[in-house]
């Protein structure tokens, strides 16, 4: 069936750092793929979303492109901040399936 | 309110009891979720109304789940004779049209520990 590996964590950074977060999928079609964060204390939310082959999401200085030749979806920001800290979750979805989450991945970014 | 509220956010069973979980979605969102995420673990899909209609919940993992929606707002999760392995944190989730995929709303979680 479809799903998500993700780099494990935890991943740890200095402010200021570039941030990659490494994730790639096995899907049998063509499914939207998205990053999901869960802030400490908060519900997980949408980061950001690509829902064909080459497309860019971006939010928060965070993108992510959809490689369908390579099957991935890494997480990129260029100067990671301390609100950054947080679990980033890589997540596919098939047409009329519920979204399938990869394991997660903690960020600490320290001052 | 304004974002999904689950209700209790902690609760602890001793093993054989039943429990009951709360989701207050949000207003007018039509596809309801429930997943199941153990420590460390990423979110595994329960079970999807559209409204009241539960359309999907191959994700159950036995037959002492069960979880209902009757009125297309409030859902509600049960689980019967709780197990040691059921403790996990049950998310529930949202989105505002039908289909399964899609940007979701989420809740903070019912943190449930089975002793």
């Amino acid at each position: 069936g479809d799903s998500v590996t993700q780099m494990e964590g935890p991943v740890t950074l200095s402010e200021e750092a570039f941030l990659t977060i490494n994730c790639t999928y096995t899907a049998t079609g063509y499914p939207s793929l998205f990053w999901y964060v869960q802030y400490p204390g908060e519900g997980l939310q949408l980061l950001l979303k690509a829902t064909k082959a080459d497309d860019k999401g971006s939010n928060k200085g965070f993108e992510a492109t959809y490689r369908k030749e390579t099957t991935s979806f890494h997480l990129e920001k260029g100067s990671v901040q301390v609100s950054d800290s947080a679990v980033y979750f890589c997540a596919l979805s098939q047409a009329g399936t519920a979204l399938i989450f990869g394991k997660g991945t903690t960020l600490s970014v320290s001052s | 309110g304004a974002g999904v509220s689950q209700s209790p956010r902690y609760k602890v069973a001793k093993r054989g009891q039943d429990v009951a979980l709360r989701c207050d979605p949000i207003s007018g969102h039509v596809s309801l979720f429930w997943y199941q995420q153990a420590l460390g673990q990423g979110p595994e899909f329960l079970t999807y109304f559209q409204n009241e209609a539960q359309l999907d919940k191959s994700g159950l993992p036995s037959d002492r789940f069960f979880a209902e929606r009757p009125e297309g707002s409030v859902s509600t999760l049960k689980i019967q004779r709780t197990q040691q392995e059921d403790s996990a944190v049950y998310l529930c989730a949202c989105a505002v049209g039908g289909g399964a995929a899609g940007e979701l709303f989420f809740g903070e979680g019912s943190r449930l520990t089975v002793l």
